[in-house]
């Protein structure tokens, strides 16, 4: 199976800090990287799929890059609502892997 | 708009049963594939099972493989996750989820646009 990890596991930042979280993949996925966002008690929310592309509704904040086995989550200028935790996920085959989070967190 | 409603979570004893079910509406049921994520308390998402829009292809994680059986009925746009000989390390919140595209990807795999607000299994004696 295809191991995702990302870095750091949590984040300290401020209101109006650029945040980039990494995930690596332990072998090729192409651009097949999907990023989430999850609040505690509740249910993850959908942000980016093919590694960049964001799905509707979600600020332009957010940005996604990277392919091959290297990705990254940016977020531009975080916000009081984008504390949270953030999963990577690869679906480069049917065996779909989650990265182990990072969560971000008030400093 | 899409809904996943999942129940059917509850306690159950190591080696017990238990059958989820992911009741949604809102799209075209049969042109979706669907998917279960878990997630142990204070974990991360740990991908579980998926069913092809069409019912004929199912996938599963190597820790439930043998154990746990995803199904769909279309009639009913619900999906199931049978569950058998639960272990303590199944104890988790179940999220239902919706896959992204329609029909089949050429990765094979997909991303989850929405998910259900998840039931809770415990498994403990």
């Amino acid at each position: 199976d295809i191991q995702m990890t990302q870095s750091p596991s949590t984040l300290s930042a401020s209101v109006g800090d650029r945040v980039t979280i990494t995930c690596r993949a332990s072998q090729s996925i192409s651009i097949w990287l999907a990023w989430y966002q999850q609040k505690p008690g509740k249910a993850p929310k959908f942000l980016i799929y093919d590694a960049s592309t964001l799905q509707s509704g979600v600020p332009s904040r957010f940005s996604g890059s990277g392919s091959g086995t290297e990705f990254t989550l940016t977020i531009s200028s975080l916000q009081p609502d984008d504390f949270a935790t953030y999963y990577c996920q690869q679906y480069n085959s049917h065996s779909r892997t989650f990265g182990q989070g990072t969560k971000v967190e008030i400093k | 708009e899409v809904k996943l409603l999942e129940s059917g979570g509850g306690l159950v004893q190591p080696g017990g049963s238990l059958r989820l079910s992911c009741a949604a509406s809102g799209f075209f049921f049969s042109n979706y594939a669907m998917t279960w994520v878990r997630q142990a308390p204070g974990k991360g998402l740990e991908w579980v099972s998926t069913i092809s829009g069409s019912g004929i292809s199912m996938y599963y994680a190597d820790s439930v493989r043998g154990r746990f059986i995803i199904s769909g009925d279309s009639s009913k746009n619900t999906v199931y996750l049978q569950m058998d000989s639960l272990r303590a390390d199944d104890t988790a919140v179940y999220y239902c989820a919706k896959d992204q595209t329609v029909g089949t990807r050429l990765s094979g795999g997909d991303a989850s646009d929405s998910w259900g607000q998840g039931t809770m299994v415990s498994v403990s004696s």
